[in-house]
């Protein structure tokens, strides 16, 4: 079963940032987060991993809080294309990767 | 560099036939996984081999098994189709940085299976 926890749908405004929250509450020291998306049909893209510290690339932002009991996605300026469903995973190194349902991220031009 | 490419892309089978796929990792990625995606269910863990070996497995019934050889490539089987095996099925490799490691995860594009 999926350990982490994320609000089902979220709208967002073409050109602005999208964020998307997602509650791992259990996650144990050396698990890391990481997010995917999806775009419909297709299979799962990889966006951004961290383990305790913010981490940014090219397509996102990743925060993490303190305790790590929580992350956000920024999607700093987001474009139509960017409409996908968002997945939020804890895991480590050799254990099996288990999704949610995700959040389905609109956005609305 | 070449993705990971999963063979065939679409497929349809009846009930009680057998289906193999195919998937062929990202090169020196030596952990698949793969994972059954329904409209109801979502996205499945049905299992990841790692250096040939099975090292973690999802709650599906034994009919569907896989398969890894000594080139990473790997294929999985569903024997006797039932209706309910009808889903698209993603394979996804990685280079696992040991056990206390990230593990980021490159999906293919899918099987489409469809059984009649």
């Amino acid at each position: 079963d999926a350990k982490t926890t994320q609000p089902p749908s979220m709208d967002c405004a073409e050109g602005r940032a999208a964020n998307l929250p997602c509650n791992h509450s259990t996650i144990s020291g050396n698990e890391y987060v990481y997010w995917y998306r999806q775009i419909h049909s297709q299979g799962p893209q990889y966006i951004i991993h961290g383990l305790k510290n913010n981490e940014t690339n090219e397509m996102a932002s990743l925060i993490i809080t303190e305790d790590r009991k929580s992350s956000t996605l920024i999607l700093p300026h987001a474009t139509l294309r960017d409409t996908a469903v968002y997945y939020c995973i804890e895991g480590r190194g050799n254990e099996k990767l288990t999704f949610g349902t995700g959040t389905r991220l609109t956005i609305i031009p | 560099k070449a993705g990971v490419t999963q063979t065939p892309r679409y497929l349809i089978k009846t009930r009680g036939q057998q289906v193999t796929l195919s998937c062929s990792p990202i090169s020196g990625h030596r952990s698949v996984s793969w994972y059954q995606q329904t409209p109801g269910q979502g996205l499945q863990f049905l299992f990841e081999y790692f250096s040939e070996t099975q090292r973690n497995k999802g709650n599906f019934p034994g009919r569907f098994s896989g398969r890894q050889f000594s080139n990473s490539r790997s294929e999985m089987n569903v024997s006797t189709l039932e209706l309910g095996d009808s889903a698209l099925y993603l394979c996804a490799s990685s280079w696992v940085q040991g056990a206390l490691g990230a593990n980021v995860l490159t999906f293919g594009a899918g099987s489409r299976l469809t059984v009649l």
